[in-house]
């Protein structure tokens, strides 16, 4: 099946500091890219749509100053978290919609721990 | 989008067969129902995705009543590697496909 990574794994950073997580599908191309958030024992939340060579849609109450996404090409969307604050330690997923078949496939998440 | 409705837990056995329902009663006619895995930090994994009565594949059936306000998941005797959440979502997967994920049902398989 249609694999989606993301890079880094995980990371840990100190406050203050801004943190980029890249989303890239492996093969196949993703006009659409969706972030996730999931705190522990929780759901996952829907951030923002991400669409190739235009701006991303936020969702309510997501702060897009802070959550930076870009997706400058059809494998690639970046989410840079600016100013990381420990309340932004989170479990961080994106999904990459496949637009020639219209399924949605997962990354395996990123686990950012701010210091 | 729809909302999903599921139960918080359930508890089974090796070997059992477990099923899980979704109540979905505000699916519009061009929704898809989705069920997606997930472990511990890892993201969700797509088990199955039906419109309409049943659809089967290699690790579980997916029932759908005529009205389509509900839906079953039923995993085939489990393992204990099925504990995990299971998600239940509605959604067209069309130009926005973004999907909405509700509480999710954790499964806990015991030995």
């Amino acid at each position: 099946g249609a694999v989606v990574s993301q890079h880094p794994s995980r990371v840990i950073c100190k406050s203050g500091t801004s943190v980029k997580i890249e989303c890239r599908s492996l093969d196949f191309q993703a006009t659409t890219m969706f972030w996730y958030r999931q705190f522990p024992k929780k759901s996952l939340m829907l951030m923002a749509t991400s669409n190739e060579g235009s701006k991303a849609t936020y969702e309510q109450g997501v702060e897009k100053d802070k959550f930076l996404i870009n997706h400058a090409s059809l494998t690639l969307s970046t989410l840079t978290v600016t100013s990381a604050h420990p309340e932004d330690s989170s479990f961080y997923i994106c999904s990459a919609r496949d637009q020639l078949a219209g399924e949605q496939f997962f990354g395996p998440g990123t686990r950012l721990t701010v210091l | 989008l729809a909302k999903t409705t599921q139960p918080i837990s359930m508890d089974s056995y090796e070997g059992q067969e477990v099923n899980i329902t979704c109540s979905h009663n505000n699916i519009a006619t061009n929704d898809y129902i989705t069920w997606y895995q997930q472990f511990p930090s890892q993201g969700p994994r797509f088990i199955i995705q039906g419109y309409k009565t049943k659809v089967t594949n290699e690790v579980a059936s997916l029932f759908i009543p005529a009205d389509r306000k509900s839906s079953t998941l039923s995993l085939p005797r489990v393992s204990l590697s099925d504990t995990a959440v299971y998600y239940c979502l509605v959604g067209d997967g069309g130009s926005q496909g973004n999907l909405i994920f509700g509480k999710g049902t954790k499964l806990s398989v015991k030995p």
